[in-house]
């Protein structure tokens, strides 16, 4: 285990509805990234936090937002949820910028009906 | 722009057959890391191996190895003598160094071990 925990560890919502997941990072890190794994893909970077401040972007539209606290724990917001939105949410957790040591949480499935 | 590829979507062997993953990238960073990832049917990703550009010596640990072949922007993983247990999704990944990096990983490789 890498002490990164996601809670739910699964949801089920409706499309339009909105949907908050959370993410504690292992104990010393930092830095946190959230990551989306559609049915059959590898992982999309979604965003990074580093001390509670947004970090790098990938390519998702802004109904995607996320937090970072002062404990380093971290929420991932989605807005106006449509089904494509149906995946398996990871977060990554590593201190500072030392990306190449991340560790990733179990995840959380998220499915829009 | 990074980019890495998986070109096998499935693999089959029967146990104790040796099989190899392919795994190609592209960067244009000087400096990056490699990683390999495997992913069971719960979904957590398990790190493997972490292999930085500078460092082209192959690796083996157990029935894993690796082969870097900077050459050819290639980073192949090999399981030796496979086991059911290995039957997972295998991601390889792609760093580049640098504070505002970000992990690109492949498309992943589904490696079914029968008995």
């Amino acid at each position: 285990e890498t002490g990164v925990t996601q809670s739910p560890t699964h949801l089920i919502k409706t499309r339009g509805q909105q949907v908050t997941l959370r993410c504690s990072s292992q104990s010393g890190h930092n830095t946190v990234s959230w990551y989306q794994q559609a049915l059959g893909q590898g992982p999309q970077f979604i965003f990074q936090y580093y001390r509670e401040e947004e970090n790098g972007r990938g390519n998702f539209p802004p109904r995607f937002s996320g937090l970072q606290f002062p404990n380093y724990s971290s929420e991932l917001n989605v807005n106006a949820l449509e089904l494509d939105d149906s995946a398996l949410y990871l977060c990554a957790s590593n201190r500072d910028f030392l990306l190449n040591e991340q560790y990733f949480g179990p995840g959380t499935r998220l499915t829009v009906t | 722009a990074q980019k890495v590829t998986q070109a096998q979507t499935e693999i089959s062997v029967v146990e104790k057959e040796d099989v190899t993953l392919d795994c190609v990238y592209e960067t244009r960073d000087t400096t990056y890391y490699l990683f390999w990832y495997k992913q069971p049917p719960s979904g957590e990703l398990v790190f493997l191996i972490r292999r930085n550009s500078f460092d082209e010596q192959n690796e083996i640990s157990g029935r894993y190895s690796w082969n870097f072949q900077k050459s050819t922007s290639s980073f192949n993983f090999t399981i030796t003598a496979s086991q059911v247990v290995d039957s997972a999704v295998y991601f390889c990944a792609l760093l580049p160094t640098g504070t505002a990096s970000k992990l690109t990983f492949g498309t992943g490789t589904r490696l079914q071990v029968t008995l």
